[in-house]
């Protein structure tokens, strides 16, 4: 079955950046866009942006452009997403996610204020 | 690009029939069948129970339907259950012109 696995919790301080990490199996890793959606405390979920793993393309929300990377590892099926300048607001759990369709368990990302 | 529009809370009784509804534009909802739908119990990772405006997933109970009207998606669920206690989000391609995605705020699904 399909798995994507995500560390648990990373703390950062204000200004730094964070790199999420989503290990894929149960699928071939090149066939499916991996999304990247968050989800701050309390409140909905935010689209963040895609990679395609096949041919490393990737498609950014406009309010993460310039702060946002999502690369990919295709001999190790991971995909990351890297989120720079960092500040209170981006407190969130960040999840991974194949084609919108199956889900990591997300990674809480933790700036302090 | 703005989020879909959802009500924020939505309730009925076991048995009962209840929709949510999904507001987006011409650019967004639409244009496009690329409407999912996802639940999600406090403290979980989200599931999808509808995709492309009105196909369920595997395993998803067919008292879920979903459909859509010009700008408008909804989401049907009938013969309420306990369990569908949740929040209910839905999310819409929004355009080959960036290639986004973009979410409704949420609805909280209370089961009385």
């Amino acid at each position: 079955q399909v798995q994507l696995v995500q560390p648990g919790a990373e703390v950062k301080k204000p200004g730094a950046s964070v790199k999420v990490s989503c290990r894929a199996s149960g699928y071939t890793f090149t066939s499916s866009y991996m999304h990247w959606v968050r989800q701050a405390p309390g409140q909905g979920l935010e689209w963040m942006g895609m990679i395609n793993p096949s041919d490393g393309n990737t498609r950014y929300a406009q309010k993460f452009q310039g702060r946002i990377t999502m690369t990919r590892d295709t001999s190790t099926s991971t995909g990351y997403m890297e989120l720079s300048s960092l500040r209170s607001e981006d407190t969130a759990l960040y999840y991974c996610t194949r084609d919108l369709t199956d889900w990591g368990q997300g990674t809480l990302v933790t700036v302090p204020s | 690009q703005s989020a879909l529009t959802q009500p924020a809370s939505v309730s009925g009784s076991p048995g009962q029939s209840i929709t949510i509804s999904c507001t987006g534009t011409s650019s967004d909802v639409g244009s496009y069948d690329l409407v999912s739908w996802f639940q999600q119990h406090p403290g979980k990772a989200p599931k999808l129970m509808i995709f492309q405006v009105s196909k369920r997933p595997s395993g998803v109970s067919n008292r879920f339907s979903g459909s859509k009207s010009g700008n408008t998606a909804s989401l049907t669920i009938s013969g309420l259950q306990a369990e569908d206690e949740a929040d209910y989000y839905c999310c819409s391609f929004a355009g080959t012109t960036t290639f986004n995605w973009v979410f409704g705020g949420g609805t909280k699904l209370t089961v009385l």
